[in-house]
C-alpha cells in the first residue's frame, strides 16, 4: 500500500526559505521507472506542478521557479525533500507530493497523493 | 510548457443529469509510437487531494464508478459524468504528463442546479 505525508512548517516570513518533506512508504524511489512531484495548490485556485525527482538522480523544475526551487532523495530514509528560497505571500497554499511511476515501460500520472501541507507565508 | 485550458470554470447540473467538461491542449499529447494521449482527470473536493479518475484520456482508475468517462485525441479532450450524482459535487481538472513537467487544467466546479 502507497502512502505519502507531507510535513513542515506553517507558517514562514517572506524572504525565508521553506523546507518541506515527504515521507513515504510501500514503495522504493531506487526502483527503475518511479518518481515522486511536489504540487502546490493556492487557496481556491488550480495545481501547479513545482517539481519531479526519479530514481535515476532526473530532476524536473517548473521553469517560472527553478531558480527558487531544489528538489532532494535519501532513499535510505524513503524522503523527498523540496526546497524554496525567498518566499513570497503569493506562495502561501497547501503543498503536496505524489507518487509516478511507469506502468508497462509507459510514464503514468500522479496516482497517490499525500494529504498535502498547508503553508502560509506571511510576516 | 504544455498548457491546458478548462471550459467553463463552472457548471450546476440537476441530479441525473449529464454533466460535460472540456480540456484543451496548447500541444498535441498523443504520443505517436504507442498511440496513446498522455492526459489524465482528477476530481477533488474540499479538503482533499486530487484523485485520479481517468489517465490515457480514456481508461478509469479502479474503483472509479462507470458514470465517468473521458474521450478525445490530440488537443480536445472531454470528461462527462452521465448520470450526475450528490456526491459528484467537486472541482475537476484535467492534466497532462506527455511533457517533463506535468500541467494542470484551471479546474472546473460542479454543483447541483
Amino acid at each position: 500500500q502507497i502512502t505519502l505525508r507531507e510535513s513542515g512548517p506553517t507558517l514562514v516570513k517572506p524572504t525565508q526559505t521553506l523546507t518541506l518533506t515527504c515521507t513515504f512508504s510501500g514503495f522504493s524511489l531506487t526502483t527503475n521507472g518511479v518518481g515522486v512531484g511536489w504540487i502546490r495548490q493556492p487557496p481556491g485556485k488550480a495545481l501547479e506542478c513545482l517539481a519531479l525527482i526519479y530514481w535515476d538522480d532526473d530532476e524536473r523544475y517548473s521553469p517560472s521557479l527553478k531558480s527558487r526551487l531544489t528538489i532532494t532523495k535519501d532513499t535510505s530514509k524513503n524522503q523527498v525533500v523540496l526546497t524554496m528560497i525567498n518566499m513570497d505571500p503569493v506562495d502561501t497554499g497547501t503543498y503536496y507530493c505524489a507518487h509516478r511511476r511507469k506502468v508497462n515501460r509507459e510514464w503514468g500520472t500522479f496516482d497517490y497523493w499525500g494529504q498535502g501541507t498547508l503553508v502560509i507565508v506571511s510576516s | 510548457d504544455i498548457v491546458m485550458t478548462q471550459s467553463p470554470d463552472s457548471l450546476a447540473v440537476s441530479l441525473g443529469e449529464r454533466a460535460t467538461i472540456n480540456c484543451k491542449s496548447s500541444q498535441s499529447v498523443l504520443y505517436s509510437s504507442n498511440n496513446k494521449n498522455y492526459l489524465a482527470w482528477y476530481q477533488q473536493k474540499p479538503g482533499q487531494p486530487p484523485k485520479l479518475l481517468i489517465y490515457w484520456a480514456s481508461t478509469r482508475e479502479s474503483g472509479v464508478p462507470n458514470r465517468f468517462s473521458g474521450s478525445g485525441s490530440g488537443t480536445d479532450f472531454t470528461l462527462t459524468i452521465s448520470s450526475l450524482q450528490a456526491e459528484d459535487v467537486a472541482v475537476y481538472y484535467c492534466q497532462q504528463y506527455y511533457g517533463t513537467l506535468l500541467t494542470f487544467g484551471g479546474g472546473t466546479k460542479v454543483e447541483i442546479k
